[in-house]
């Protein structure tokens, strides 16, 4: 299958900082990356949809000007959690989707730590 | 709209022996529907799908999922459960008229006995 990189692997910052997360398509064209949360023993919780070139559509309760997404090319899109808190400490998951296709593939997951 | 409904929270086996984890799905088209498995502080890795073929659905490691149309269910089976199939597994469910946007289930977490 189709590999997405995301990085970093984990993160531990401090309160009030910005925190960059990248996912990477390595060998197709995403379309479309989705941006999940992830609590602890929970499913995963759809944040945003972001089509490349375009502003990315996020899902109800989730603040955009805390989770920016920017897709500005067909192989990466970053997620940058800004001003953290400790409430954002999470796993956050991103996957890929190329045009046409009905399958996502996923990155290995970010562990962010806000201290 | 789209949803899925994960019947156990939590299955324990024995090891050689077969797992079944249980999904019932919601959806107004005709859905893929996959099982995906998560082991700890790991993204997901896709176990197999169904998208319209056939309704017997063979995946990785041994498992396989059949869709039932007539139940709305697409239930996991493994013969034999191995030590290492200890972990989390998500139905997922998505159509096209949510434009293939992915619905999980909460999750099983399978424990497996030596």
């Amino acid at each position: 299958g189709a590999v997405v990189s995301q990085h970093p692997s984990w993160v531990i910052c401090k309160s009030g900082t910005s925190v960059k997360i990248e996912c990477r398509s390595l060998d197709f064209q995403a379309t479309t990356m989705f941006w999940y949360r992830q609590f602890p023993k929970q499913s995963l919780m759809l944040m945003a949809t972001s089509n490349e070139g375009s502003k990315a559509t996020y899902e109800q309760g989730v603040e955009k000007d805390k989770f920016l997404i920017n897709h500005a090319s067909l192989t990466l899109s970053t997620l940058t959690v800004t001003s953290a808190h400790p409430e954002d400490s999470s796993f956050y998951i991103c996957s890929a989707r190329d045009l046409g296709e009905t399958e996502a593939f996923f990155g290995q997951g970010t562990r962010l730590t806000v201290v | 709209a789209q949803s899925v409904t994960q019947l156990d929270s939590h299955v324990s086996v024995s090891e050689g022996t077969p797992v079944l984890l249980r999904c019932n799905y919601s959806s107004s088209y005709s859905p893929s529907l996959f099982w995906y498995v998560q082991h700890p502080n790991k993204g997901l890795q896709l176990l197999l799908k169904y998208t319209s073929a056939a309704t017997l659905v063979k995946g990785i490691n041994g498992f396989e999922a059949e869709f039932k149309k007539s139940e709305t269910s697409f239930h996991l089976t493994k013969p034999s459960a191995h030590m290492s199939d200890a972990a989390e597994y998500f139905c997922v469910v998505s159509d096209r008229l949510t434009d293939y946007k992915l619905s999980f289930g909460a999750g099983t977490t399978v424990t497996v006995r030596a």
